[in-house]
């Protein structure tokens, strides 16, 4: 089935400083998400993209829709110690009509001992 | 606004037992979905109901069912439960009118633990 291919796997943070983490899959989608989950919660949904090139911001997140539509990053700028959790990606490549989402394997972020 | 919700928030069952798990949408929402995620991995598409109908199913046994009711509320059911089946199972909502069709919310979960 399709996979998407989240990466880095994780990563530690210290305050202050930019965090990137990007999703790649080899076919086309149409919709891409991102969403943060802390431990024993739900995920919640961050910022969701539905255009080619579309750039979107939420706070100190932004996050972009590739041109090809087979790629998406999410940049977190000036972490802060709240940002630790896991960020998973998730597309769409079915336009809604199957329903389910494709989440990546996520990225870990940790504070920086 | 109330969120998704979802009941219980543990559950503990041995091998060969049943488990049911119950999910409100958001307010709203006719579509619910259901994912799995197992320890330290990412989520499986399982189920998903809109309208009372089961519109499509990933790659799980068929002794992973459910059912949609008419308020939209939904509950999976685990048969012949076995160990492989303790997991992190999330239910997630949309569908609001005028809203995108796929910009799915998450429940909190219900961990289930197969002794």
């Amino acid at each position: 089935g399709q996979q998407l291919n989240q990466s880095p796997q994780s990563m530690f943070i210290q305050e202050g400083e930019d965090v990137s983490m990007n999703c790649t899959s080899s076919s086309i989608f149409n919709t891409w998400l991102w969403y943060k989950q802390d431990p024993g919660e739900g995920p919640v949904l961050l910022i969701a993209l539905y255009k080619a090139g579309e750039l979107t911001s939420n706070g100190r997140l932004t996050a972009q829709f590739g041109i090809t539509r087979k790629d998406s990053f999410l940049n977190i700028s000036a972490s802060i110690p709240s940002d630790v959790g896991i960020y998973f990606c998730a597309g769409d490549y079915y336009g809604g009509s199957q329903g389910n989402l494709i989440f990546g394997k996520g990225t870990k972020l940790s504070v920086k001992p | 606004e109330a969120g998704v919700t979802q009941s219980p928030t543990h559950l503990i069952k041995t091998r060969g037992q049943q488990a049911t798990l119950r999910c409100s949408p958001i307010s709203g929402h006719t579509s619910v979905y259901w994912y799995q995620q197992a320890l330290g991995l990412g989520l499986q598409f399982l189920l998903w109901y809109d309208e009372g109908e089961e519109r499509n199913r990933g790659n799980f046994p068929p002794r992973f069912s459910g059912r949609q009711f008419p308020n939209y509320s939904s509950e999976l059911n685990v048969n012949a439960l076995e160990l492989e089946d303790s997991a992190l199972y999330l239910c997630a909502s949309d569908g609001l009118a005028g809203a995108y069709y796929n910009e799915q919310f998450f429940g909190p979960g219900t961990r289930l633990t197969v002794l």
